[in-house]
């Protein structure tokens, strides 16, 4: 079985650049979670998608950020127009169960290192 | 809101040895999870280890263990008989159950190196 798989790997893009990240969760998983780490900070959560519905985006920046699960399979977030403090890795996670209290294990992908200069 | 600290930001180790790397939280929540993640250089966040707030025992998975001790508010991750591949970062998340339940808080991670 496919883990998440996250594209591309590495991104070095221009200030005022636009880009869009790409995450392919576990097949059947209806839960779907953006997460990003600046570097030398702790992984802050950003959205939670369950299927193609937005549960969760208290964590999105600003609005240059856009989430986007159109079907409910994968995901692109695309940030228009890129910032220097953008930069970081872009992580996705995807789960099966999302009821309150349950074990509800989140299966991440590799990551996207963003580099905005 | 949650919190998650991880004092030690690298730990060193001799292959075969156990190590036990620290987190301690901070919840309101009455009922919450505790994670542990690996983080290699290949950079894929590998799911490790789980304990819910209310199980009775520690939980285990393989050469994995968690020492939780719930008053004390802390959720040590032991790996026994340490191996060169556990070189890796390690992370502590938790996950509460009131205000948007569902996402992961994380502490800043530990960097561990596992040495001959």
């Amino acid at each position: 079985e496919a883990g998440v798989t996250q594209f591309p790997s590495h991104s070095v893009i221009e200030k005022g650049q636009t880009v869009t990240l790409r995450c392919d969760p576990i097949s059947g998983h209806d839960n779907l979670y953006w997460y990003r780490r600046v570097m030398g900070k702790e992984i802050k959560f950003l959205l939670h998608f369950v299927k193609e519905s937005k549960q969760d985006e208290s964590g999105m920046p600003n609005n240059r950020f856009l989430a986007e699960r159109t079907g409910g399979t994968y995901s692109t977030l695309k940030v228009q127009p890129a910032e220097l403090e953008d930069s970081g890795v872009y992580f996705c996670a995807s789960s099966q169960e999302a009821r309150t209290g349950a074990k509800n294990i989140q299966y991440f992908g590799a990551g996207t290192r963003l580099s905005v200069l | 809101a949650q919190k998650i600290t991880q004092t030690q930001p690298g730990m060193f180790v001799q292959e075969k040895e156990a190590v036990t790397l620290d987190c301690t939280y901070d919840t309101s929540d009455p009922s919450y999870g505790l994670f542990w993640y690996k983080q290699p250089s290949s950079g894929e966040m590998i799911f490790l280890i789980y304990q819910g707030s209310y199980d009775q025992q520690n939980a285990t998975e393989g050469r994995y263990s968690l020492n939780f001790q719930k008053a004390r508010k802390s959720a040590n991750l032991v790996i026994s008989a340490s191996q060169l591949g556990d070189s890796a970062m390690y992370f502590c998340a938790m996950r509460g159950t009131t205000g948007g339940g569902n996402k992961l808080t994380f502490g800043t991670g530990t960097q561990l190196k596992v040495e001959l």
